[in-house]
């Protein structure tokens, strides 16, 4: 079992809906959560990052957190193309002081 | 000013040589990273170094051996290169080993 799992996709949504981005993780001692955008050919660079139970919103993204159930999701309001890219989740987890990534959803937003 | 560099952007070679990889940042972290990223995407640390002292050895053959001089600069080096080595290698750092990391540009390396 890998320890952070996404679906690869593609996720295909129009412009203007919500594009809903999952990820799971094994270990239960993991503390916090970050998302990466990743274009083609590009490095990675974080959108979100959280730490505790709920939801935490920053324009139109909103990371939730539910270590009960150990997942984490990204939604992005009103998708645009620029969005097109592939999303990284990662777990960091103290014990082990690593962040471990998931193998990323590639989203499309279509017109 | 680019914060965290590396050198060189793209390295093709031939099997069996040994190659190595730069990456410096200007940013004052204590905490720095080597990730592979291969063709599929998964993103997967090798290496993490805190204030020139090495954190983390993800079970990576011994024929890659990071070598910080100053909490700034982390370079790879690769002997005797093998066709799986082929993939892009990131550099990253960080203030502090849970906060947010700032990556370089990538080495995308092919082993021919």
């Amino acid at each position: 079992q890998k320890e952070v799992e996404q679906n690869s996709g593609p996720l295909s949504v129009p412009e203007g809906a919500i594009a809903s981005l999952n990820c799971t993780y094994s270990d239960r001692g993991s503390q916090s959560f970050f998302w990466y955008r990743q274009y083609s050919g590009k490095s990675p660079e974080l959108i979100m990052f959280i730490y505790s139970n709920g939801d935490k919103e920053d324009g139109r993204f909103t990371a939730q957190l539910n270590k009960a159930s150990q997942y984490v999701s990204l939604l992005i309001r009103d998708s645009q193309p620029s969005d097109s890219a592939t999303y990284l989740c990662a777990a960091y987890t103290g014990t082990a002081s690593k962040l471990t990534f998931g193998t990323g959803t590639r989203l499309q937003v279509t017109l | 000013d680019t914060a965290v560099s590396q050198t060189p952007k793209y390295l093709v070679t031939q099997m069996g040589n040994d190659k190595s990889i730069k990456c410096e940042q200007n940013l004052g972290h204590d905490t720095m990273y080597w990730y592979k990223q291969d063709s599929k995407k998964f993103l997967k640390i090798m290496f993490s170094y805190n204030n020139k002292e090495l954190i983390i050895n993800e079970t990576v053959p011994n024929r890659f051996s990071p070598k910080s001089p100053d909490k700034a600069h982390l370079n790879l080096h690769i002997n005797s290169l093998e066709l799986g080595d082929s993939a892009v290698y990131f550099c990253a750092s960080s203030k502090q080993e849970n906060e947010k990391l700032f990556f370089g540009s990538g080495t995308q390396l092919s082993v021919l």
